[in-house]
């Protein structure tokens, strides 16, 4: 059965550094997200993507967040410059179609821990 | 917020009872979905119940969805240990809310 893969699946690096984390969606969806869920707190949105542009963002999603789908196959999330607050496990998922009644598939996750 | 709450928060029975899960959400939905969550990983799709649905099964999981109250319960029937496990409700407007998640350990 197809599944969204991420990689790392862990990351550990310092304040303000910039880290990429890289999902690869299931190959026939079109709608790609990134979630975040801090340690013991609910699962948060970030992002969805179609078409090769962000179609919604949450508050959480500022400037310092970036994604890109640079080939046909991957999709990304940059952290530009990591804050503490930044450590979160963070997943990707894909759909086929635009989320209304539509399954999302998630990824495995990527623990990221900013010291 | 259209965010969906579980209640309870945490749920402990012995292996072969019934665990009934609810959620409760605040704004008008296109669907609610159940997803499972093991431990430190990610999260698998349970079940998909539609606005014009009022009950779905699928094998030992049983989900009802009122939409005049704004909640939705899971129920896994005969439960084992392997079903011990956080699970949450995500509701579905133009982006995906999740709550904040039953957290259920089976007692072997």
């Amino acid at each position: 059965e197809p599944e969204v893969t991420q990689t790392p699946s862990h990351q550990v690096t310092q304040m303000g550094q910039e880290v990429i984390l890289r999902c690869v969606p299931i190959s026939n969806h079109l709608y790609f997200y990134w979630y975040r869920q801090i340690l013991g707190q609910k699962v948060e949105f970030l992002v969805s993507f179609y078409n090769n542009e962000i179609s919604e963002k949450s508050e959480i999603f500022d400037d310092q967040f970036s994604v890109e789908r640079p080939d046909g196959s991957n999709f990304t999330l940059k952290i530009r410059s990591t804050k503490l607050e930044d450590s979160a496990m963070y997943f990707c998922a894909s759909s086929e179609r635009r989320t209304g009644a539509e399954t999302q598939y998630f990824g495995p996750g990527t623990r990221l821990l900013v010291l | 917020s259209q965010q969906g709450e579980e209640d309870p928060q945490a749920l402990s029975i012995q292996e072969g009872e019934n665990a009934t899960m609810n959620c409760s959400y605040k704004t008008s939905i296109n669907n609610l979905q159940w997803y499972r969550q093991n431990s430190g990983r990610g999260l698998v799709h349970l079940i998909l119940i539609r606005s014009n649905e009022r009950e779905k099964h699928s094998g030992r999981l049983r989900v009802t969805l009122d939409t005049s109250k704004k909640s939705s319960s899971l129920l896994i029937t005969a439960s084992r240990a392997a079903d011990t496990a956080s699970y949450f409700c995500a509701t579905t407007g133009n982006q995906f809310y999740f709550g904040t998640g039953t957290s259920l350990t089976v007692i072997p």
